[in-house]
């Protein structure tokens, strides 16, 4: 089984409409992360999280909202799906500042109409 | 802020030859990461390889070595003996030490490998 895994892997919207992306992790990670990947601009953070009570606003967080409902799950909300967040999301998890090294879920691909 | 340009939007490689992709970034910091992720069809980002800036030995993995330059603020990926199968986006990403990991990318370079 996947160690970080993404649901869904696709979704079609509509402009207005309020959607959740969901990351789960078995790996045991304290850090979590969502990413957002658009052609040409690489993989851009939208938010972070350290521990359940301890969440940060990344390079590009407005129109987002996350929730870090456990240590192994880690929530992305567009509260009012606008068509400039079509893009593909990525969440990935870290097991430290010593190691450093970030682990990714498969993605999901996000079209708002 | 950092910034990791990569200035090779794409490239192509025929199978069992050496080809390199290219990164600099810019930075003020001293003690920080460098990585290679590559991303393939399945859109899965997948670490290559990773350095440490302190180490002046360059990383290597297998057919995957990179070619460090601090001060030069380079850090090219070459991968020998190209395989069909390293056809994918290829992502050079940035990471200080003790900001709690987060990355910044570059923009990536689309290899692919022609039989």
């Amino acid at each position: 089984d996947a160690d970080v895994t993404q649901t869904p892997r696709n979704r079609i919207t509509k402009t207005g409409k309020r959607i959740m992306l969901e990351c789960s992790q078995t790996k045991g990670h304290d850090r979590m992360y969502w990413y957002r990947q658009d052609p040409g601009l690489g993989l851009r953070l939208i938010y972070y999280s350290f521990d359940v009570k301890d969440i940060n606003k990344g390079e590009i967080s407005d129109g987002y909202s996350v929730s870090r409902q456990a240590q192994a799950k880690f929530s992305l909300s567009l509260e009012s799906a606008i068509p400039n967040q079509t893009a593909l999301y990525f969440c990935a998890t870290s097991d430290g500042p010593l190691q450093g090294t970030q682990y990714f879920g498969p993605g999901t691909r996000l079209t708002v109409l | 802020a950092q910034t990791v340009t990569q200035s090779q939007p794409e490239m192509s490689v025929q199978e069992a030859e050496t080809v390199t992709l290219s990164c600099t970034y810019d930075t003020s910091e001293n003690n920080y990461y460098l990585f290679w992720y590559k991303q393939p069809p399945s859109r899965q980002m997948i670490l290559v390889i990773r350095q440490e800036a302190y180490k002046q030995q360059n990383a290597t993995e297998n057919r995957f070595s990179v070619n460090f330059q601090k001060a030069a603020k380079s850090f090219s990926l070459k991968i020998s003996d190209s395989q069909l199968g390293d056809t994918a986006m290829y992502f050079c990403a940035f990471m200080k030490h003790g900001a709690g990991n987060m990355l910044t990318f570059g923009g990536g370079t689309r290899l692919m490998v022609k039989p």
